[in-house]
C-alpha cells in the first residue's frame, strides 16, 4: 500500500485566495483525520470522518475552513479566503478504528499564505 | 487551554545515553496514551503506546511510563542513537479523540 497520499506537498498562495488540500487515505481505513501543525500549538485535530461522515469538527478554526469526504478514497480541506495566519503544515491521517487506533499520517502539505 | 503539554521544546543527548521525554495532561478521564515520532518532511509515525491500567510498557530501546496520579507520561530511549533524532509527540485522550502535545525535538549527538 502506498500509504496516505496528500497533494500538493507545498502550496504558496496570496491572502484572499482559495486553497484546496487533498488526501487519499489507506484503502480499508474507515477513519480520516485532518490536522494542522504549528510551532505554537503543535498538532491540532481539525476534523475527523467515519465512513465519509464528519463526526467531530470542533477543531475547525472558523467558517473559512471546510472539509468534505465524497467517498472512501478522497477528502478535501478547503480554506476560503485564506489568511497569512493559516500558514502551517496540514496533515491527513487515516486509521482502521476510532481515534486511539494507530493513525497513519500522510507526508503533509506545507501551506504558505503571503 | 492546552490539555496536553510537552514543556521541553528541545532536548540534546549524547549517543549511548538515556533520553527522557515528558508529557503532562490535565484531564483525569483520559485513558489512551501514545507516542509518535516525526522526521523532517514526513508525517508522524506511531512509536509506542501504553494501556491505562499499566504503568510501564517496554519495546526494545523504548519504554513508556505512565503515572496517572500525577497525570504524567514519559518516554525513555536507551541507549539513544543518532537515528532517534526527531520530534516526538505525545498523544493522549479518550476513545473518540486524541490530543497531541506540541512536540519535543530530540537531537542525539555523537
Amino acid at each position: 500500500d502506498a500509504g496516505v497520499i496528500q497533494s500538493p506537498r507545498h502550496e504558496v498562495t496570496e491572502m484572499g485566495q482559495e486553497v484546496t488540500l487533498r488526501c487519499k487515505p489507506i484503502s480499508g481505513h474507515d477513519y480520516l483525520f485532518w490536522y494542522r501543525q504549528t510551532m505554537m500549538r503543535g498538532l491540532e485535530l481539525l476534523i475527523y470522518f467515519n465512513n465519509n461522515v464528519p463526526i467531530d469538527d470542533s477543531g475547525m478554526p472558523e467558517d473559512r475552513f471546510s472539509a468534505k469526504m465524497p467517498n472512501a478514497s478522497f477528502s478535501t480541506l478547503k480554506i476560503q479566503p485564506s489568511e497569512p495566519r493559516d500558514s502551517a503544515v496540514y496533515f491527513c491521517a487515516s486509521s482502521q478504528r476510532e481515534g486511539v487506533d494507530t493513525q497513519y499520517f500522510g507526508p503533509g502539505t506545507r501551506l504558505t499564505v503571503l | 487551554d492546552q490539555q496536553v503539554k510537552q514543556n521541553s521544546p528541545s532536548l540534546s543527548v549524547q549517543e549511548g545515553r538515556i533520553s527522557i521525554l515528558n508529557c503532562d495532561y490535565t484531564n483525569s478521564m483520559f485513558d489512551y496514551f501514545l507516542w509518535y515520532k516525526k522526521y523532517p518532511a514526513e508525517g508522524p509515525t506511531f512509536l509506542i503506546s501504553i494501556s491505562s491500567i499499566k504503568d510501564k510498557n517496554e519495546d526494545g530501546r523504548f519504554t513508556v511510563f505512565l503515572n496517572k496520579s500525577a497525570k504524567h507520561l514519559s518516554l525513555h530511549i536507551v541507549p539513544s542513537q543518532p537515528g532517534d533524532s526527531a520530534v516526538y509527540f505525545c498523544s493522549i485522550g479518550t476513545a473518540s479523540k486524541l490530543t497531541f502535545g506540541t512536540g519535543t525535538r530530540l537531537q542525539v549527538t555523537l
